[in-house]
């Protein structure tokens, strides 16, 4: 079947502007995850969706980062007012069922900011 | 807090010697254990992983890593690495009390097989 998909994969805006990334998780999972990874560095934690509220937040490293998931399935990562340290590839996990399962990871987006 | 500490940065193999890259984490409690393979140009795969029961694991690909409790390890190996292992691998940790399911990875290790 169809893996977790995200758009664009790639992005270059410049500093200060807002920026949306979307993940389109493996049809029926219900738990979403964002990550953020900086070169030469592993995957960190964002953000936990279970259905279409966010059940952990706490990786989010300030007010600037948002991220919806209004029915459950699709979701978009928001960053306002970009800056330079903000350029990482964001990658998108989803999940069969609870917090437990394997998580299936998306190709990712390449966000530059110059 | 968690961590997750791989003790290689790059490793460089000839075709048909044996691999083992380290994995340590710090956690005190249950844990489950991955290890993701990021082969060039691809996405972030599962090799394997361990949840509980027996503490040596069979992946994909040939690939095989053994829990040890009291070490805080979970360490991949493989017998005989081929040209196409060439990828960058990654362990994570999964832990319980707090968060809701978010691995925690380490920095990877790069593999360069040499034919």
């Amino acid at each position: 079947g169809a893996g977790v998909s995200q758009t664009p994969s790639n992005k270059v805006t410049e500093k200060g502007k807002y920026v949306e990334l979307r993940c389109d998780p493996i049809s029926g999972h219900t738990a979403l995850y964002w990550y953020r990874q900086s070169l030469g560095q592993g995957p960190e934690f964002l953000i936990y969706f279970q259905g279409t509220g966010a059940a952990d937040d706490s990786g989010l490293p300030n007010d600037r980062f948002f991220a919806v998931r209004p029915e459950g399935s699709v979701s978009t990562l928001k960053i306002q007012r970009t800056e330079r340290g903000d350029s990482a590839v964001y990658l998108c996990a989803s999940g069969p069922l609870r917090a437990a399962d394997t998580q299936y990871f998306g190709p990712g987006t390449r966000l530059t900011v110059l | 807090a968690q961590s997750v500490s791989q003790h290689n940065h790059h490793v460089i193999l000839s075709e048909a010697a044996s691999l083992e890259l380290g994995c340590n984490y710090s956690y005190g409690g249950t844990v489950n254990l991955f290890w993701y393979v990021q082969y060039p140009g691809q996405h972030l795969q599962l090799l394997l992983k361990y949840f509980s029961g027996d503490p040596l694991v069979k992946g994909i690909k040939g690939f095989e890593a053994e829990f040890i409790k009291s070490k805080f390890s979970f360490n991949l190996r493989k017998p005989s690495v081929q040209w196409s292992d060439t990828a960058e691998y990654f362990c994570a940790v999964r832990g319980y009390g707090g968060s809701q399911g978010n691995l925690i990875f380490g920095k990877g290790t790069k593999l360069s097989v040499k034919p």
